[in-house]
C-alpha cells in the first residue's frame, strides 16, 4: 500500500532562515509526487510536482528514489510561507488516471519575524 | 481558471441525518473527487468518480456514498450522519490524463 509520511506536523523557523520540509513515502510502483499549500482561509492548491523540476515561489524539491524523499526547500523563508503544507503522491502507472491522491498528514509552517 | 464550487461552506446537523454536499467544476473535467481533511490525518480519500455515473470507493468510504449524475457535478451523501463525520471536507476535479487536481473551498461540516 502507498504511504506518504510527513515527520514533523509544525516547523517554525525564522524569517531568512533555510526551510526544509521532509516528505518520505512507500510505493512499489512509479509514482507522481507533489507538494500542496494551503494558505489561511485559502483553497488547497498545487505549489509544485516532482517531474516538472521547477521552482516555485522559491521552493524546489527533488525526488530521491533511493532515500525515497521529497522534500520542499527553500534557501531563505519569507512571512508569506507561513502555512499549511502536504506532500502527496499519485501512481503515474495508471497514466494520470482517475485514482485520487494520498496525502500526508501535512506539516504547519510558522515564519517567525 | 479551474472553477470548483462547493454549495455550503459551513453546515450543522443533527446525528441521524441524511446530509448532501455538492461540489460543481466548470471546466468539464472527468475526474471528480471527494476528500475529508482532520487535524493530524491530513487529507483522506472518501470516493472518486471518473465519468458521469461511475465511482470508486477511496480509503474511507464507510458511511458515505456518491452521486455523479452530470458531468460537471459530483454529490456526497451521509446516509446517516454521526458526529464521527464532523470534518472538513474537499472536493477536487481534474482531467483525465492531467495530474493537477483543483480544489474547492471546503465544507465544514459539524454533526451534533
Amino acid at each position: 500500500a502507498q504511504r506518504v509520511t510527513q515527520p514533523e506536523k509544525l516547523l517554525s523557523v525564522f524569517k531568512g532562515a533555510p526551510v526544509e520540509l521532509k516528505c518520505n513515502y512507500s510505493y512499489s510502483g512509479s509514482p507522481e509526487l507533489f507538494w500542496y499549500v494551503q494558505y489561511s482561509r485559502q483553497r488547497l492548491q498545487l505549489l509544485l510536482r516532482h517531474i516538472s523540476r521547477e521552482s516555485i515561489k522559491g521552493f524546489t524539491a527533488d525526488l530521491n528514489k533511493g532515500e525515497t524523499s521529497f522534500h520542499l526547500k527553500k534557501p531563505f523563508a519569507q512571512e508569506e510561507d507561513s502555512a499549511m503544507y502536504y506532500c502527496a503522491l499519485s501512481d503515474r502507472g495508471s497514466g494520470g488516471g482517475a485514482d485520487g491522491l494520498t496525502f500526508g498528514k501535512g506539516t504547519h509552517l510558522i515564519i517567525q519575524p | 481558471d479551474v472553477k470548483v464550487t462547493q454549495s455550503s461552506r459551513y453546515l450543522v446537523k443533527r446525528t441521524g441525518e441524511k446530509v448532501f454536499l455538492e461540489c460543481v467544476q466548470d471546466m468539464d473535467h472527468e475526474n471528480m473527487f471527494w476528500y475529508r481533511q482532520d487535524p493530524g490525518l491530513g487529507l483522506r480519500l472518501i470516493y472518486f468518480s471518473y465519468d458521469v455515473k461511475m465511482k470508486e470507493k477511496g480509503d474511507i468510504p464507510e458511511g458515505y456514498s456518491v452521486s455523479r449524475e452530470k458531468k460537471e457535478r459530483f454529490s456526497l451523501i451521509l446516509e446517516s450522519a454521526s458526529t464521527n463525520q464532523t470534518s472538513m471536507y474537499l472536493c477536487a476535479s481534474r482531467r483525465r490524463g492531467e495530474y493537477e487536481q483543483y480544489f474547492g473551498p471546503g465544507t465544514r461540516l459539524t454533526v451534533t
